[in-house]
């Protein structure tokens, strides 16, 4: 079982539509790590952090930290969120490490 | 524009060659992150520098070693190259904030 599991792998949405993209982790974490990955492979960080709720734009981040889950909403999305969605996290064990999930593959139809 | 430069962009060599993939973070970040993603494993964390020195290891191998020089930027060293090193490399850097920028990658072939 990955550390780090991410759902669904695969998304298709109309543009306009609410989007969750749900990351499970099982280890204790200082910080979880939302980042979007465009298909020209560049990576961009669209949020750190270790409670609560964090809003940039049409973009949502949460975490429950009792219960090892955030999630990623897009509201009212649009062809060029088209892109891919990693979650990671950070912890301390001995030294920082950082585990990626394996990534939601989202497309946006117009 | 994260502020992140990588170079090279592309990089084709053979197998059993050494190459240097190189990074300067954005102005002020002292701490530099070197992630590898390749098709079958994913995004994977290689190692973290701080102010010149090794702040974290992730699952780097003994032939790829890191530094990072006074003037902060970072070189990731590959070397005795395998046709499974061919992947991105990207490399981040961050500040007291913590949150990471990312370069662009180095794509690296190995034939």
């Amino acid at each position: 079982k990955n550390e780090v599991e991410q759902s669904p792998q695969n998304l298709t949405a109309q543009e306009g539509e609410f989007i969750t993209i749900n990351c499970s982790y099982s280890v204790g974490i200082s910080a979880l790590h939302w980042l979007q990955q465009h298909p020209g492979g560049g990576i961009v960080s669209l949020f750190m952090l270790s409670s609560g709720k964090k809003k940039h734009g049409r973009l949502i981040a949460t975490i429950n930290i009792q219960e090892k889950h955030s999630s990623l909403h897009i509201t009212a999305s649009h062809p060029r969120d088209s892109a891919v969605y990693i979650c990671a996290v950070s912890f301390y064990s001995g030294t920082y490490k950082y585990i990626f999930g394996t990534g939601t593959r989202l497309k946006v139809l117009a | 524009d994260s502020g992140v430069t990588q170079t090279p962009k592309h990089l084709i060599t053979a197998t059993g060659q050494r190459v240097t993939l190189r990074c300067s973070p954005r102005s002020g970040d002292l701490s530099v992150y070197w992630y590898q993603q390749s098709l079958d494993q994913g995004l994977q964390f290689l190692i973290q520098y701080y102010n010149g020195e090794e702040r974290a290891k992730g699952n780097i191998l003994e032939r790829f070693s890191a530094q990072q020089f006074p003037d902060l930027h970072s070189e990731l060293n590959l070397s005795s190259l395998e046709l499974g090193d061919s992947a991105l490399y990207f490399c981040a850097s961050s500040g007291q904030g913590y949150e990471q920028f990312f370069g662009p990658g180095t794509r690296l072939t190995v034939l």
